[in-house]
């Protein structure tokens, strides 16, 4: 089993909807999760971070976490073509020398006009 | 403030010949990552420094590769004796000590022909 599934897609979303990405992690000692955003050709750009089972909302993004199901998703509201990007999973664990993040393989999204 | 940099931003060389690549992380931060990301893949760890601990060697693919950290500041990747397969984005990222999101500079983009 990976440490951290995504679904690599594309995902592909109309503009204006909601889009919805998912991730799953092995280290049930994971505390902290962080999505990062990465543009073709660009590097990882980090937009979210949660800490706490529930909900967090920022904008237009909202990260939920259910540690018990070992599962973390990202919605994006109001989709626009500007968010077509791969966003990357990354769940802190305890992995080699000591506690650092663990990136998914991301999940490529589509807005469509 | 100014974030991670990266040099040279673009590096074409020779199979067989060793290259430099170096890291300047974002001032304050104790904790320097190194990846590797090759065409539509993901992000493959290399290696991990935190202060002045012993480096976390655990992702680096061959002796040939070797990092080295000076003044808890710099970091130096150093590829002996490249190879086709070494061609890839080379991306550093930086984080504050206690915390785990990473920042990433733009990444060295190398060529071996």
């Amino acid at each position: 089993q990976k440490e951290v599934e995504q679904n690599s897609g594309p995902l592909s979303v109309p503009e204006g909807a909601i889009a919805s990405l998912n991730c799953t992690y092995s280290d049930r000692g994971s505390q902290s999760f962080f999505w990062y955003r990465q543009y073709s050709g660009k590097s990882p750009e980090l937009i979210m971070f949660i800490y706490s089972n529930g909900d967090k909302e920022d904008g237009r993004f909202t990260a939920q976490l259910n540690k018990a199901s070992q599962y973390v998703s990202l919605l994006i509201r109001d989709s626009q073509p500007s968010d077509s990007a791969t966003y990357l999973c990354a769940p802190e664990g305890l992995t080699g020398g000591g506690n650092k993040l663990t990136f998914g393989t991301g999940t490529q999204l589509k807005v469509e006009l | 403030g100014a974030g991670v940099s990266q040099s040279p931003s673009n590096k074409v060389t020779e199979k067989g010949k060793d290259v430099e690549l170096r890291c300047d992380p974002i001032s304050g931060h104790t904790a320097l990552y190194w990846y590797r990301q090759s065409l539509g893949q993901g992000l493959e760890f290399l290696i991990y420094f935190q202060g002045n601990s012993a480096p976390d060697k655990s992702g680096l693919p061959s002796d040939r590769f070797s990092a080295e950290r000076t003044g808890g500041s710099v970091s130096t990747l150093t590829i002996q004796r490249t190879q086709q397969e070494d061609s890839a984005v080379y991306l550093c990222a930086s984080s504050l000590r206690g915390r785990y999101e990473q920042y990433f500079g733009p990444g060295t983009r190398l060529t071996v022909t």
